[in-house]
């Protein structure tokens, strides 16, 4: 079946260093993407999204790019915190007319 | 911040209970959904809701039903409660934009211990 994937399910970064987490995804059709974050014993937290129209969209601190070519979404954090740390989900779909499709998840530890 | 709540959030029965976990926004979404997830694993979707009146069921229905009378709210019944059940129960809902977006807003979960 159609599945959206995380290359690595852990990473460990220092505070102030830049992460990457990357996912992988098969379905061709899918056209909106999003990454959220997790905190332990909480719901998902939106961070960011993109539509299959861009490549690249940029937040406070994070950017999403986006390689259509390869099915490849990678949520880039600057400066990591503390703070950041959490399980990271990246998901996707087909113009929102079918649910979100979730990938397994990369958990993120900041070393002070 | 989004406003949906989730009730309650723990949650310990034993084995055969009927259990009703409770879902609302407050947010006028059409759209609602359950989750269920075991702690640091990938969501699976159990049931969804594109309205009032319409329920699907996800890839994981887990044994359990919902009903949607109400825009705001969205229960999911276990009817008989297993050790199985054990588990995180999330709720979101979310609202097309009509640009292509349709971004899910959590609630907090409710976690499930059944006995």
């Amino acid at each position: 079946g159609e599945s959206v994937g995380l290359h690595l399910p852990t990473l460990s970064v220092q505070e102030g260093d830049n992460s990457i987490i990357n996912c992988a995804y098969s379905n061709s059709a899918s056209d909106y993407f999003i990454w959220y974050k997790q905190e332990s014993g909480k719901g998902p937290q939106f961070i960011i999204d993109i539509r299959s129209n861009m490549d690249k969209r940029q937040g406070q601190r994070v950017t999403v790019l986006l390689n259509k070519t390869v099915k490849h979404l990678s949520l880039q954090i600057a400066a990591t915190q503390p703070g950041d740390s959490a399980v990271y989900f990246c998901a996707e779909t087909h113009s929102g007319n079918t649910p979100l499709v979730f990938g397994k998840g990369t958990r993120l530890s900041v070393i002070a | 911040e989004a406003d949906i709540y989730q009730t309650p959030r723990y949650l310990v029965i034993g084995t055969g209970k009927k259990i009703t976990l409770e879902c609302s926004q407050t947010m006028g979404h059409d759209k609602m959904y359950w989750y269920q997830q075991d702690p640091g694993m990938e969501l699976h979707l159990i049931h969804y809701s594109y309205g009032v009146n319409s329920t699907e069921k996800g890839d994981l229905s887990s044994e359990s039903t919902v009903s949607r009378i109400r825009t705001e709210h969205f229960p999911l019944t276990l009817e008989s409660a297993r050790p199985s059940h054990t588990s995180q129960y999330l709720c979101a809902s979310s609202e097309y934009g009509g640009d292509g977006t349709d971004t899910q807003y959590f609630g907090p979960g409710t976690r499930l211990t059944v006995l």
